[in-house]
């Protein structure tokens, strides 16, 4: 079972429609949940993360995890075109040394059509 | 804004070739970091350096891979042979802290494609 998976879609919704991104893992050491954002031909630029299970918001996004199901998601409310782009779950463990040895999913492709 | 730069953003060469990639992170930035990214699969780290030394790294990361940080300001990865399947894209990043609290700041990538 692969560590970390993501359906790479692609996603097709319409412009303020609510979008739902999920992930889950195999590894239990995963400590801290992360949500990037990949546009074309661009770096990863990060959008959410959190260590806890329960809910995060911040403006129209809100990241989610569930820790005893091994599961993640990330909603996005009122969706615009600008956030056409690839998002990418990545997950790090509490080593001693970094904590940002990121381990990723392979990114779902969302298209937001005005 | 602050940001990650890395030079080239395209590089081709020929298998067994050596290849040098740049990255100069933000400036007040301690932790630093290279990923990968081969064609439709995932990013991948490579390795995490701080403090003029290598913190952690991948089985990727093997003898042929080496990172130095040669001046207070650059950050480079070195393949020293490359093989056809080292064509990726390269990320290099940065972070202020070692992690989570902080941010970690990817740069646009290096194409590396080996022929």
């Amino acid at each position: 079972q692969k560590e970390v998976e993501q359906d790479p879609g692609p996603l097709s919704v319409p412009e303020g429609a609510i979008v739902s991104l999920n992930c889950t893992y195999s590894n239990s050491a995963f400590q801290y949940f992360m949500w990037y954002r990949q546009y074309s031909r661009k770096g990863p630029e990060l959008l959410m993360y959190t260590y806890s299970s329960g809910n995060k918001e911040d403006g129209r996004f809100t990241a989610q995890v569930d820790k005893s199901s091994k599961y993640i998601s990330l909603f996005i409310r009122d969706s615009q075109p600008s956030d056409s782009a690839t998002y990418l779950c990545a997950m790090s463990e509490n080593s001693g040394g970094s904590n940002y040895k990121l381990t990723f999913g392979k990114g779902t492709l969302l298209t937001v059509n005005p | 804004e602050p940001e990650v730069t890395q030079t080239p953003s395209h590089q081709v060469t020929q298998m067994g070739q050596e290849v040098i990639l740049r990255c100069v992170p933000i400036s007040n930035h301690l932790y630093f970091y290279w990923y990968r990214q081969i064609l439709g699969q995932k990013v991948e780290f490579l390795v995490s350096f701080y403090n003029n030394e290598i913190s952690e790294k991948s089985e990727i990361f093997d003898d042929q891979f080496s990172v130095e940080r040669p001046d207070g300001s650059n950050f480079t990865l070195k393949i020293r042979s490359t093989k056809l399947e080292d064509s990726a894209m390269y990320f290099c990043a940065s972070s202020r802290d070692r992690g989570p609290a902080g941010e970690l700041f990817f740069g646009e990538g290096s194409r590396l494609t080996v022929l």
